[in-house]
């Protein structure tokens, strides 16, 4: 357990509909990362939060939305689903803030898995 | 543009044997480099990373990566293979434009044969 907790693990829908992910970063980590990966694109970074704060943005697609809320934890949404959006999504956390080298060590979660049907 | 390749997709190594992942990069200035590590269903793990000093960096699980700036690359050693370091491997890069995020490799496929 990487004390990285992330819910659903699996996830199918159908296309045009809308999903939440859910994550709960380690204790003490005030970094929340978003990352999809898929077999074509590979790793792909989304979004980071810090302490709440959106920090730093990557191809997160406009569908596509996240926050973290006061206790630390996040939310990514996912709107309009299109079969492309199939994907393991992973949530991971770090201490520091964008800049710091403590940054880069991330912890991950698990992932969740999105089917989109 | 920064950028790390990991020019292998999949390497096959026996069971004892030395295993070596390749990763190069491209910045301008100098790097910051890591290793992290996916088992199969699992998130990944990080291995070690190079920031400054010895160009021998030595991690988790008996892993080490030794970075040479001449070549512009940092590939992942280990002495002794296991079966359990099957897994898939990836190299990243810190990015120094505006948003200090990682920049990952594709990923090298590493299968360990008892």
């Amino acid at each position: 357990d990487s004390g990285v907790t992330q819910t659903p693990k699996h996830l199918i829908t159908a296309t045009g509909q809308r999903v939440t992910l859910r994550c709960s970063p380690r204790s003490g980590d005030l970094s929340v990362y978003w990352y999809q990966q898929s077999l074509d694109q590979g790793l792909q970074f989304l979004i980071q939060y810090y302490n709440g704060e959106e920090r730093a943005k990557g191809n997160i697609l406009e569908r596509f939305s996240a926050q973290q809320f006061p206790d630390l934890h996040s939310e990514l949404n996912l709107s309009s689903l299109e079969l492309g959006d199939s994907a393991l999504y992973f949530c991971a956390s770090s201490v520091g803030d964008r800049g710091q080298v403590g940054a880069n060590v991330l912890t991950f979660g698990a992932g969740s898995r999105l089917t989109v049907l | 543009a920064q950028s790390v390749a990991q020019p292998e997709d999949q390497v096959n190594v026996a069971e004892g044997n030395p295993l070596t992942v390749k990763c190069t990069y491209s910045v301008s200035g100098n790097p910051y480099l890591f290793w992290y590590v996916q088992y199969p269903n699992r998130g990944l793990q990080f291995l070690l990373k190079y920031i400054t000093g010895d160009n021998l960096v030595k991690g988790s699980y008996g892993f080490e990566a030794e970075f040479n700036k001449s070549q512009t690359s940092f590939h992942l050693k280990k002495p002794s293979a296991l079966v359990s370091d099957s897994a898939l491997y990836f190299c990243a890069v810190r990015d120094f434009g505006s948003n200090y995020q990682l920049i990952w490799g594709a990923g090298t496929k590493l299968i360990i044969k008892p």
